[in-house]
């Protein structure tokens, strides 16, 4: 069974620039979650999505935001990148986000803002 | 005060050695306890899961939590090389109904397995 996959894995933009990551879960899964790691903060929570619906949601501003189409596959977008955004971001995803079902990672996508 | 907290390390054992990594958290509300392995350039993986105060045992790992102290742990027996890794505790506050829950994180422990 395939893992959650994250493209692309690396990216370099510039500062005002925007960005769209792309997740595609696994098979059957329909909750998808994003997540922000960097070495300051670790591992932030950034917005859940489940049937096309934004669930749940962090404590980020306007600038970051998502999708989720009918195959369950989500997108994240930022806009107007700052340089505090370089960041490693995280898709995870479980069957349908109850509380007793793991969530599981992909690799990440490696974004640099310069 | 950080919701959760969790020594970032470095932590540099031989192998063979009984690793011990832990977290502790503030709020009471978090129920559901994890702890995931992150290997460099990877996404974190994860390797154990538990509801209750008390053990829970799988293979060489061990998870414990005491909900009266706010403590989590996770114990690493004849700890092995392929083990260097980051270790993330994670918690979960969920909201009624059991759904539209979110992780949240320690900022994780570097753990490094020496030959």
């Amino acid at each position: 069974k395939a893992g959650v996959t994250q493209t692309p894995r690396y990216l370099i933009k510039t500062r005002g620039q925007q960005v769209t990551l792309s997740c595609s879960p696994i098979s059957g899964h329909r909750s998808v979650s994003w997540y922000q790691q960097t070495p300051g903060q670790g591992l932030q929570f950034l917005f859940e999505y489940f049937s096309e619906t934004q669930r749940n949601k962090g404590n980020f501003p306007g600038r970051f935001s998502g999708r989720q189409f009918s195959n369950s596959r989500s997108e994240m977008n930022v806009s107007t990148l700052e340089l505090g955004d370089s960041a490693l971001y995280l898709c995870a995803s479980s069957l349908t986000g109850q509380v007793n079902q793991p969530q599981h990672f992909g690799d990440g996508t490696r974004l640099s803002i310069l | 005060q950080k919701e959760v907290e969790q020594d970032p390390g470095p932590l540099s054992v031989p192998e063979g050695a009984i690793v011990s990594l832990n977290c502790t958290y503030s709020n009471s509300a978090f129920q559901y306890f994890m702890w995931y392995r992150q290997y460099s350039r990877k996404g974190p993986e994860l390797l154990m899961y538990t509801y209750s105060s008390g053990n829970k045992e799988d293979g060489r790992f061990t998870a414990q939590v005491d909900k009266s102290s706010k403590y989590i742990s996770l114990f690493i027996r004849d700890s092995q090389p392929s083990d260097s890794a980051t270790y993330l505790c994670a918690m979960i506050h969920h909201n009624s109904g059991g759904s539209n829950y979110k992780l949240t994180f320690g900022k994780g422990t570097l753990l490094t397995v020496n030959p």
